[in-house]
């Protein structure tokens, strides 16, 4: 059983279209994230959400929204979508928001905008 | 605000030697923790090994220990008896206590691991 799942593994799409990503964890898990990880391989946070609520919302394009319709899931949804938005998407969780829990993350959504 | 700085791009190591990977942070904040994450070239995220700032000893996992060095502000990672199966990027991350407790990751160490 995967403890983080991403659907789709792939997603090559045009510029200006509207895609989603979807997530899923059976860990029992509160908290996840998004993470972005460009072509250098540097990961950072996007977005992470505690028990369904918004609790980091990094400096990201507003075309990027978040949505949890419950603890388990955390989707990511881009509109307009642009060259610079190719990367691979990584979505986490951990059991609680605060300091020295690990994260466990998804197997990566490598999208590619043409 | 947290900063984790990752000098290595790349190391090699023979197998079954030990290899140490460097990571030196800068944090205002009085209590915070550092993780280590292995990224094979299968692409998923591993967590390996976490130490706190107020934990009196060096973490260690298996063949994963963290030489953690408060005053000089680096938490380097040591794997010994290095395997093939350890070729990867190697992600070091702070977490802070203040705001958010996000990770903020380094640029990453990409180890090659030699036969």
């Amino acid at each position: 059983d995967t403890a983080v799942s991403q659907t789709p593994k792939y997603l090559v799409t045009q510029m200006g279209n509207d895609k989603s990503i979807k997530c899923e964890q059976n860990l029992g898990h509160d908290t996840m994230y998004w993470y972005k990880q460009d072509s250098k391989k540097f990961l950072k946070i996007m977005f992470s959400y505690n028990n369904k609520e918004l609790i980091i919302n990094e400096t990201v394009p507003n075309r990027f929204s978040p949505k949890s319709p419950d603890k388990a899931h955390l989707n990511l949804h881009i509109n307009s979508l642009e060259l610079g938005d190719s990367a691979v998407y990584f979505c986490a969780s951990s059991q609680d928001p605060g300091q020295g829990y690990e994260q466990y993350f998804g197997p990566g959504t490598r999208l590619t905008v043409t | 605000a947290q900063k984790i700085t990752q000098t290595q791009p790349g190391m090699f190591v023979q197998e079954k030697e030990a290899v140490t990977l460097d990571c030196t942070y800068d944090t205002s904040d009085p209590s915070y923790g550092l993780f280590w994450y292995k990224q094979p070239s299968s692409g998923e995220m591993i967590f390996l090994i976490y130490q706190g700032s107020y934990d009196q000893q060096n973490a260690t996992e298996g063949r994963y220990s963290l030489n953690f060095q408060k005053a000089r502000k680096s938490a380097n990672l040591v794997i010994s008896a290095s395997q093939l199966g350890d070729s990867a990027m190697y992600f070091c991350a702070i977490q802070g206590t203040s705001g958010t407790y996000k990770y903020i990751f380094g640029t990453g160490t990409r180890l090659k691991v030699l036969a």
